[in-house]
């Protein structure tokens, strides 16, 4: 089946520091990754897409790189700040449907 | 250019009762997708409409049901509602069948009591 699953949160960082959230997925076929952020109290915005094994999506200094060796899609940023604290799902579309992870709430401290 | 739009945007019903959620979706967009987030959980999807019929569906009762009608916009209902239907619950628009980027409404929040 097709199934998405990141790591557990809260993540915690100070302001300037390097993340990396960790996404992985199980899927037939060959799937769309994304990353979407829901900031508090909003709805969900893509943050990045890649569509075939070894695209990266970019945006926002945010990136992610579709490696379909290692079933992968981990997000990363090289310098987080306070605003970028939301929380952040990976998902894939596989044959018209969306899997979504469970999310991973990422906290900033200035 | 108004985005994805949902109505209401809150809602509160009790045990057996049964509710209807509206969304409009994105200008030039033709498909709708209908999630549900648990508190604390992601997405999981309901079931998608395009030209006006489900395409797709997740693993959810056929007391979940749609429409879509001729301008694109979409109904969920929910009928004889139990406690566990607490959700927010999320209208994403696309076009091509959703191959294509979702948008997401901010969604409309149910409480069953």
């Amino acid at each position: 089946g097709n199934s998405v699953t990141q790591m557990e949160g809260p993540v915690t960082l100070s302001e300037e520091a390097f993340l990396t959230i960790n996404c992985t997925y199980t899927a037939t076929g060959y799937p769309s990754l994304f990353w979407y952020v829901q900031y508090p109290g909003e709805g969900l915005q893509l943050l990045l897409k890649a569509t075939k094994a070894d695209d990266k999506g970019s945006n926002k200094g945010f990136e992610a790189t579709y490696r379909k060796e290692t079933t992968s899609f981990h997000l990363e940023k090289g310098s987080v700040q306070v605003s970028d604290s939301a929380v952040y799902f990976c998902a894939l579309i596989n044959f018209n449907k969306f899997y979504f992870g469970s999310g991973t709430k990422l906290n900033v401290k200035p | 250019d108004a985005g994805v739009t949902q109505s209401p945007t809150h809602l509160i019903k009790t045990r057996g009762q049964q509710v209807t959620l509206r969304c409009s979706p994105k200008s030039g967009h033709d498909t709708v997708s209908w999630y549900q987030q648990a508190l604390g959980q992601g997405p999981q999807f309901i079931f998608q409409y395009y030209e006006e019929e489900e395409r797709q569906r997740g693993n959810f009762p056929d007391r979940f049901s749609g429409h879509q009608f001729p301008n694109y916009s979409s109904e969920l209902n929910v009928n004889a509602l139990l406690l566990g239907d607490s959700a927010l619950y999320l209208c994403a628009s696309s076009m091509d069948r959703g191959r294509e980027t979702q948008y997401f409404g901010p969604g409309t929040r149910l409480l069953v009591l």
